[in-house]
């Protein structure tokens, strides 16, 4: 299953609502988690089966979608949220696949 | 607290092997599946293996299969990734990482290692 993430990188501002798209080859069912990595450190679980956020992550972020489209969405960008994201299928593994990323800079 | 931690990584001639380890901590280590993911230098993520919680059942990305080897230890709390026949393409960032389930069987990986670096280079 291949996922192609969009855009692969965008410039934006604190305060902007973002968003980002991610598309399967095929229907995933909703088995699908976003990460977010900041430079030299490990990715960091976001949201995962499409739309459940993580204990402990900001309610700015949201992520919706079924079948084979996603989306990530930053409500307000904060200074901390400068990063690149990643979202991952998990659908009848293996193998499971990543997109290829969206850097967010300022 | 839980945290993985990486080891056995380093500079290693194509076609070379090398054994990376991973040491888990603050959570029953044996109920858990764990994966292994790598990054290439400026690159996006790649998942490598998975290996079931008892160690019954591993899985490997078509890129790695027949090369290298996931393993763990429960009595010691270590996963192993036991690499051979390595190229230049397998020079990257590997990192372990936990896998859950919630109860709609929805995987996701919620720890991660900081990772461990393998340049394959002559």
């Amino acid at each position: 299953i291949q996922l192609t993430q969009s855009p692969s990188s965008l410039s934006a501002s604190v305060g902007d609502r973002v968003t980002i798209t991610c598309r399967a080859s095929q229907d995933i069912s909703g088995y699908l988690a976003w990460y977010q990595q900041k430079p030299g450190r490990a990715p960091k679980l976001l949201i995962y089966a499409a739309s459940t956020l993580q204990s402990g992550v900001p309610s700015r972020f949201s992520g919706s979608g079924s079948g084979a489209h996603y989306i990530l969405t930053i409500s307000s960008l904060h200074p901390e949220d400068f990063a690149t994201y990643y979202c991952q299928q998990l659908y009848g593994y293996p193998p499971i696949t990543f997109g290829s990323g969206t850097k967010v800079d300022i | 607290q839980e945290q993985l931690v990486e080891s056995g990584g380093g500079v290693v001639q194509p076609g070379r092997s090398l054994r990376l380890s991973c040491a888990a901590s603050g959570f029953t280590f044996y109920s858990y599946a764990m994966h292994w993911v790598r990054q290439a230098p400026g690159k996006g993520l790649d998942w490598v293996a998975f290996i079931s919680y008892n160690g019954g059942e591993k899985e490997y990305a078509d890129s790695v299969k027949g090369r290298f080897t996931i393993s763990r230890d429960n009595s010691k709390n270590m996963l192993y990734l036991q690499m051979s026949a390595l190229r230049p393409d397998d020079t990257a960032v590997y990192s372990c990482a936990r896998v859950l389930r919630d109860g709609y069987n929805y995987d996701y990986f919620d720890t991660w290692g900081q990772g461990t670096l393998v340049t394959v280079s002559s």
